[in-house]
């Protein structure tokens, strides 16, 4: 089945702890990125990969990194989480830009 | 970089009228128009989408227009049922970036 896979889908951490979110995608895609989702302010991209080695920075990535070591997985880093980083995260992957398929998202609470 | 404004916020329609979704973007150079839906609880899809050459898309009930010199698009749904009921997002982006911006989405509630 294709698909988008995030791991793990909820947690609960404690500032400054390292967190790391894996993404992984069947599906052969070129790219990916990932988004944090808050009420109000909608999807908001944090990365994106346009292929392996390749990665550049969406519209909101302080506090976050990324790396794209193969063409399947896209993790995002949280190095020295803070509470404003809780929030709704999906990963995406797409052919070619265009359809974006999501992941099922991964809640993470900062305490 | 690109800006993405959506209105209503939120949206409520008896169940058989129709409803309209209006998104405006800042970067003329943005080529590239999807909407998604989310329903409660999972994540987002895409509906439909329009490329910049053409002025209008349709899909059964669902439909988009796009004018460019204004800079805005709109998601007409037609004779709304239960299952529309979500959350509703527009986005741009330059064909072939994976840099996609959305609004900040609608919620539309069909009541029955």
């Amino acid at each position: 089945e294709a698909q988008v896979t995030q791991n793990p889908r909820y947690l609960i951490t404690v500032t400054g702890k390292k967190l790391t979110v894996t993404c992984s995608q069947n599906m052969n895609h070129e790219y990916m990125s990932w988004y944090r989702q808050d009420p109000g302010l909608g999807l908001r991209q944090i990365y994106y990969s346009m292929n392996v080695e390749v990665t550049d920075k969406g519209d909101v990535p302080e506090g976050y990194k990324v790396s794209r070591k193969e063409k399947r997985n896209f993790p995002l880093i949280l190095e020295s989480p803070s509470p404003n980083q809780t929030s709704l995260y999906f990963c995406a992957s797409s052919l070619s830009g265009l359809e974006q398929f999501f992941g099922p998202g991964t809640r993470p609470t900062v305490l | 970089g690109e800006n993405v404004e959506q209105h209503p916020s939120t949206l409520s329609v008896q169940e058989g009228d129709s409803a309209v979704i209006k998104c405006t973007y800042s970067d003329s150079a943005s080529n590239y128009f999807p909407w998604y839906k989310q329903e409660l609880g999972k994540r987002p899809q895409l509906i439909i989408d329009i490329r910049s050459n053409v002025g209008e898309k349709k899909d059964q009930r669902i439909a988009v227009t796009l004018n460019k010199t204004a800079k805005h698009f709109s998601l007409h749904i037609t004779e709304t049922q239960p299952e529309d009921s979500a959350v509703y997002f527009c986005a741009a982006s330059k064909f072939g970036n994976e840099k996609l911006t959305f609004g900040t989405g609608t919620r539309l509630t069909i009541i029955p």
